[in-house]
């Protein structure tokens, strides 16, 4: 059983471009959320998803960020016209019900020059 | 919303001591308590999670205790090894809102 799959692994992007972050949840599970992760803070929670619904998006800015998660594929996590200040490690997280026992993906270290 | 303290932000063990990480939280209604493990540049791992209607959990050398009535867990780590040093994070989890500590920057020195 894969667990929690993260593409890409590392991403470049220039101010101004659109970065996609992709996630696979692990087999069987239907719930992803996303955090964010600065270097030498905390996960903080941007967004929670199930199959074609958004749960909860409360964490995620309002403006340029934005999730979904199709019936089939990935999750994924668009940034549009990053900034310097989007750099960081962006994490995804399955879990078979709700919120317990997330599984973490390995990450996307996002970096805006 | 939930909002979870946790404390301290570093700790420094020699090899063999025991290690103790507190968190507290304040929504009353939070019933779902993990640990994670990060180690340097890696994901976080689940280690161990209790729920609350239990008041204490181990697994090998990991144990978690948990508080309902003052509203703080803590995980202790026995017999540390250098391989535990890594940046641990607690959480309490209501439903769907889950919210993390700060985190604790573990290190056993050998």
């Amino acid at each position: 059983n894969a667990g929690v799959m993260q593409n890409p692994r590392h991403l470049v992007r220039r101010r101004g471009q659109e970065a996609r972050l992709r996630c696979s949840p692990m087999k069987g599970h239907s719930h992803v959320y996303w955090y964010r992760q600065l270097p030498e803070e905390g996960l903080k929670f941007m967004v929670y998803l199930q199959k074609e619904n958004i749960i909860d998006e409360s964490g995620m800015p309002k403006e340029r960020f934005s999730a979904e998660f199709p019936k089939e594929g990935p999750s994924i996590l668009r940034i549009q016209q990053v900034v310097r200040g989007d750099s960081a490690a962006y994490f995804c997280a399955s879990s078979p019900q709700t919120a317990y026992e997330q599984y973490f993906g390995p990450g996307t270290r996002l970096t805006v020059t | 919303g939930e909002n979870v303290e946790q404390h301290p932000s570093t700790l420094s063990v020699q090899e063999g001591d025991s290690a103790v990480i507190k968190c507290t939280y304040s929504d009353s209604a939070s019933n779902y308590f993990p640990w994670y493990k990060q180690e340097l540049g890696k994901r976080p791992q689940l280690i161990i999670d209790i729920r609350s209607n239990v008041g204490e959990k181990k697994d090998q050398r990991i144990a978690v205790t948990l508080n309902k009535t003052a509203k703080h867990f803590s995980l202790h780590i026995t017999e540390t090894q250098p391989e535990d040093s890594a940046v641990y994070f607690c959480a309490a989890i209501r439903n769907n809102d889950m919210r993390f500590g700060a985190g604790t920057r573990l290190t056993v020195k050998p």
